[in-house]
C-alpha cells in the first residue's frame, strides 16, 4: 500500500490563505468518503484536525476546512496565524481488513 | 477526557522483539466507541498505521508488518500493547498509540486522541 501524495511545503503569509492537495488512487481516497488531516508540531504527537473529509472536531479553529474531489482531497488553512506553522498529514482508508494510509506530509510555513 | 500513554523500552537489539504498552485513561479499551491504534513515524518520515484491535475480537494489521506484528488488549489493566518480532533498524521510529474513533456499521474511522509517543531505537 503507498501513501498518498503531499506537496512537501507550501507557504502564506499571515492572514492569507494556503490550500495543499493529498493525491491517492480510487483504492483509497477516491473510493471512500473517509480522509481526515492531522496537524503536527516538532517534537508533538499529531492532532486530529479535520475526519470525513470535511468535519472539525471541536475546538479546531474554523479556519481549517477539508474538501474531496476524485482521488484528491485538500486541506485549506484561511486567515493564516503564526500557530498554524507545522506538518500536515492526510490519511484515507484505504479498503479490506481496516486497512489506512496516510499522505507524505506538508511542512506549512507562515511567512 | 481520553487520554493514552505509552511506555516500554527505548532501546531494542537487532532481531529481538519490541514490546510495548499503553495505558487507557478517561475511558474502557472494551468501548465500542473505539478501535485502538498502533502507528509509528520513523525520523523525518510521515506517520504509518501498524495495525488496530476492537474488545469485540477483530484485529488489523497493515500488510508489510502483518507476519511480525501483534497487538492485544489486557482489560483488567485497561491496556492495549504491540509486540514487533525480528526488528531492524528501519523499524526505529516514534511509536504512537491512539484511539481509533469508529462509526458502527460504516468503515469511517479516525485517529483521536493519539498518546505522547515514545521513541524507540533499534541498535546494538
Amino acid at each position: 500500500q503507498s501513501a498518498l501524495t503531499q506537496p512537501p511545503s507550501a507557504s502564506g503569509s499571515l492572514g492569507q490563505s494556503v490550500t495543499f492537495s493529498c493525491t491517492g488512487t480510487s483504492s483509497d481516497v477516491g473510493g471512500y468518503n473517509y480522509v481526515s488531516w492531522y496537524q503536527q508540531h516538532p517534537g508533538k504527537a499529531p492532532k486530529l484536525i479535520i475526519y470525513d473529509v470535511n468535519k472539525r472536531p471541536s475546538g479546531v479553529p474554523y479556519r481549517f476546512s477539508g474538501s474531496k474531489s476524485g482521488n484528491t482531497a485538500s486541506l485549506t488553512v484561511s486567515g493564516l496565524q503564526a500557530e498554524d506553522e507545522a506538518d500536515y498529514y492526510c490519511s484515507s482508508y484505504a479498503g479490506s481488513n481496516h486497512l489506512r494510509v496516510f499522505g507524505t506530509g506538508t511542512k506549512v510555513t507562515v511567512l | 477526557q481520553l487520554q493514552l500513554q505509552e511506555s516500554g523500552p527505548g532501546l531494542v537489539r537487532p532481531s529481538g522483539t519490541l514490546s510495548l504498552t499503553c495505558t487507557v485513561f478517561g475511558d474502557s479499551v472494551t468501548s465500542d466507541d473505539y478501535y485502538w491504534a498502533w502507528i509509528r513515524q520513523s525520523p523525518g518520515g510521515g506517520p504509518e498505521w501498524i495495525g488496530s484491535i476492537f474488545y469485540g475480537g477483530y484485529t488489523f494489521y497493515t500488510p508489510s508488518l502483518k507476519s511480525r506484528v501483534t497487538i492485544s488488549l489486557d482489560t483488567s489493566k485497561n491496556q492495549l500493547s504491540l509486540k514487533m518480532k525480528s526488528v531492524t533498524s528501519t523499524d526505529t521510529a516514534v511509536y504512537y498509540c491512539a484511539g481509533d474513533h469508529r462509526i458502527p456499521s460504516t468503515a469511517l474511522t479516525w485517529f483521536d486522541p493519539w498518546g505522547q509517543g515514545t521513541l524507540v531505537t533499534v541498535s546494538s
